[in-house]
């Protein structure tokens, strides 16, 4: 089974900040992890995700993700936040059959 | 191409009533997931499908709540005698294949039970 912790419901920067968003997940198989963001009323749109291979993973927007098998963690990552990039964002983790869990959402605010 | 459709985007329930909530998969899409999301909480997993399928229904409550994803046509999640607990944002997501690892969301229903 697997299970998702992000750690921190709010986080608050500043615009130009670092943004880091903490995400720890368990799994007993080899996971495939991702990052969706929720804008207000709207559905979830995939940032980025790992599979196999790099574990250093790119996604849209300036964000990025390092797997770490080691701290079982998949923490998210922009060098300088916008105002834009206020909203939920929410870590998630599948096995092979497409189980997906999400944490419990963290929302960002990005203060001017 | 398409993404994931769900209609209606908004309902209004009295107590007792039924709720229908369809989703329509991305074109090649051939299994459906079904998503609740309280005010202020996270997504929580109630179903999964293929065509004319149940895969994983172990988030689903065991009464009131159903779901069908027909050989033809949109999957359905159906509640019946709604309360209003069942207020909250239902949201559908599709992938091509069990392994693919990735979902796609649509934009979700909001139910809203009077």
């Amino acid at each position: 089974a697997q299970s998702v912790t992000q750690l921190g419901s709010h986080v608050s920067v500043s615009e130009g900040a670092l943004v880091l968003l903490r995400c720890n997940y368990s799994s007993s198989v080899p996971p495939y992890l991702f990052w969706y963001v929720q804008y207000p009323n709207q559905g979830l749109q995939l940032l980025l995700k790992y599979t196999t291979g790099a574990t250093l993973v790119k996604g849209i927007n300036g964000f990025e993700a390092e797997f770490k098998k080691s701290e079982t963690s998949f923490h998210l990552t922009k060098p300088s936040a916008h105002m834009s990039d206020a909203a939920e964002y929410f870590c998630a983790v599948s096995g092979n059959n497409n189980d997906m869990r999400f944490g419990a959402g963290t929302r960002l605010t990005v203060k001017p | 191409n398409a993404g994931v459709m769900q209609n209606p985007r908004h309902l209004v329930r009295r107590r007792g009533q039924e709720a229908r909530l369809r989703c329509s998969p991305m074109k090649g899409h051939s299994h459906v997931y079904w998503y609740r999301q309280l005010p202020e909480e996270g997504l929580k997993f109630m179903v999964y499908l293929q065509k004319e399928n149940i895969i994983d229904e172990s988030g689903m409550p065991k009464e009131r709540f159903s779901a069908e994803f027909p050989k033809e046509g949109p999957s359905i999640l159906r509640i019946q005698q709604v309360v209003r607990g069942d207020s909250a944002a239902y949201f559908c997501a599709s992938s091509p294949d069990r392994s693919s690892g990735t979902q796609y969301f649509g934009p979700g229903t909001r139910l809203t039970v009077l």
